[in-house]
């Protein structure tokens, strides 16, 4: 079944250092790829997303990019914030709106003044 | 905005119990889900809905089951609560669209099974 890897953590980082995180996945056809972050005490929401090879999703400064060839959605900040201390999930959903997501572990990220 | 709401923040109930946590949405969205959520394990769906009445089967269901007789309504019920089922429970629910419609969280609930 579709699934996807990505790196666990935790990671604590000081500010406006370089952010990385690797995911990649396992599906049948083209999935849609999702970045979603959980601030402390808080639900899930939507970071960015893509929905076809060599999209870029886009927010707050954070980019990734939907590769088909290496089956990856890395995400990527150039200079971290405080404000961005929070555990970020890669996911992936089938073609159509009401599709279930799939989950990775998720990432705990800290960062320090 | 739409507004996802669980009833309760923090939970906490006995072996054998039957545990009902309730999730409100407020923008008329055809889909809900639940998941559980684990250190080391990420999200996991429990049971989702597509329309009132109607329900499907996630990856881990056992222990579990749902109600929706409102639309905006989704229930998730532990018949006989157990303590492996300790874990933080998050509510979603999704439009039906042309494109991919994102998944709007509630802040979750924390249960614990004494």
């Amino acid at each position: 079944g579709d699934s996807v890897t990505q790196m666990e953590g935790p990671v604590t980082l000081s500010e406006e250092a370089f952010l990385t995180i690797n995911c990649t996945y396992t599906a049948t056809g083209y999935p849609s790829l999702f970045w979603y972050v959980q601030y402390p005490g808080e639900g899930l929401q939507l970071l960015l997303k893509a929905t076809k090879a060599d999209d870029k999703g886009s927010n707050k400064g954070f980019e990734a990019t939907y590769r088909k060839e290496t089956t990856s959605f890395h995400l990527e900040k150039g200079s971290v914030q405080v404000s961005d201390s929070a555990v970020y999930f890669c996911a992936l959903s089938g073609r159509g709106g009401s599709e279930k997501l799939v989950f990775g572990k998720g990432m705990k990220l800290t960062v320090n003044p | 905005d739409v507004k996802v709401t669980q009833s309760s923040r923090y939970l906490v109930k006995r072996t054998g119990e039957k545990v009902f946590l309730e999730c409100v949405q407020d923008m008329d969205h055809e889909n809900m889900f639940w998941y559980r959520q684990d250190p080391g394990l990420g999200l996991r769906l429990i049971y989702f809905s597509y329309d009132v009445k109607m329900k499907e089967k996630g990856d881990i269901p056992e222990g579990y089951s749902v109600s929706r007789e409102k639309k905006e309504r989704f229930s998730l019920i532990l018949e006989s609560a157990s303590t492996n089922q300790t874990s933080m429970y998050l509510c979603a629910s999704s439009s039906t669209g042309t494109g991919y419609q994102p998944q709007h969280f509630g802040d979750g609930t924390r249960l614990s099974i004494l």
